[in-house]
């Protein structure tokens, strides 16, 4: 078990850029979830797959975002256009699903657009 | 909407000076109350998992308990190295996607 691992680590961009984060879950996960975090919050949620199917949504989440998870396994999440507000930790976390789930996550990509 | 409320915001504590930290939440049937530690710039590590009211769960100098309202991560005895936010999470009956607190940020002086 390797556990959730993400790439980059760190990402500085100028703003209009897009950027792609990727994410490779613990191996026999089968839900990938997405998350942003800004200093002081907890993670807010931004998507979820359940094996290659996107299942959710925030309604929060701008169109400029986008994630796929092509083959059930790793996952990419893409933002277009980037603003100065996208700048945060963007966090991957997987889990099994059951009647009660436990996610576990990685280390996250630190975002900053200049 | 699930609410979840953390608190305190911050907290201080000298080296063996045992606390707690509270985590209110509010959700349609409870699926599950999540503890998570996290260090600057990190992502969360899991801690625990609790699924009823009455429940306790430890781990070394951590325990947690469940309520039907709150839930409770007492500190005993801490150490410089359990400084770090305590993040708190829960689901509800609805959905799988967990509802996160703002964090209690714990800082051990020794």
């Amino acid at each position: 078990d390797t556990g959730v691992s993400q790439n980059p680590r760190h990402k500085i961009t100028k703003r209009g850029q897009n950027v792609t984060f990727r994410c490779d879950p613990i191996s026999e996960h089968n839900r990938l979830y997405w998350y942003r975090q800004t200093l002081g919050q907890g993670p807010e949620f931004l998507t979820y797959f359940q094996n290659e199917a996107q299942l959710e949504k925030s309604r929060l989440l701008s169109d400029r975002f986008s994630a796929e998870r092509p083959k059930g396994s790793f996952s990419t999440l893409e933002i277009q256009r980037t603003e100065q507000g996208d700048s945060a930790m963007y966090l991957c976390a997987s889990s099994y699903s059951g009647v009660v789930e436990t996610q576990y996550f990685g280390p996250g990509t630190r975002l900053l657009v200049l | 909407e699930d609410q979840v409320t953390q608190s305190p915001e911050a907290l201080r504590l000298q080296e063996g000076e045992s606390s707690s930290l509270n985590c209110s939440y509010t959700v349609s049937g409870l699926r599950g109350l999540f503890w998570y530690r996290q260090d600057p710039g990190k992502g969360p590590e899991f801690l625990f998992t609790l699924y009823s009211a009455g429940e306790e769960k430890e781990k070394e100098r951590l325990k947690a308990t469940l309520t039907k309202k709150e839930s409770f991560l007492h500190i005993t005895a801490p150490k410089p190295e359990d400084s770090a936010t305590y993040l708190c999470a829960a689901s509800s009956g609805g959905s799988y996607i967990p509802t996160f607190g703002r964090g209690t940020s714990l800082i051990v002086h020794p």
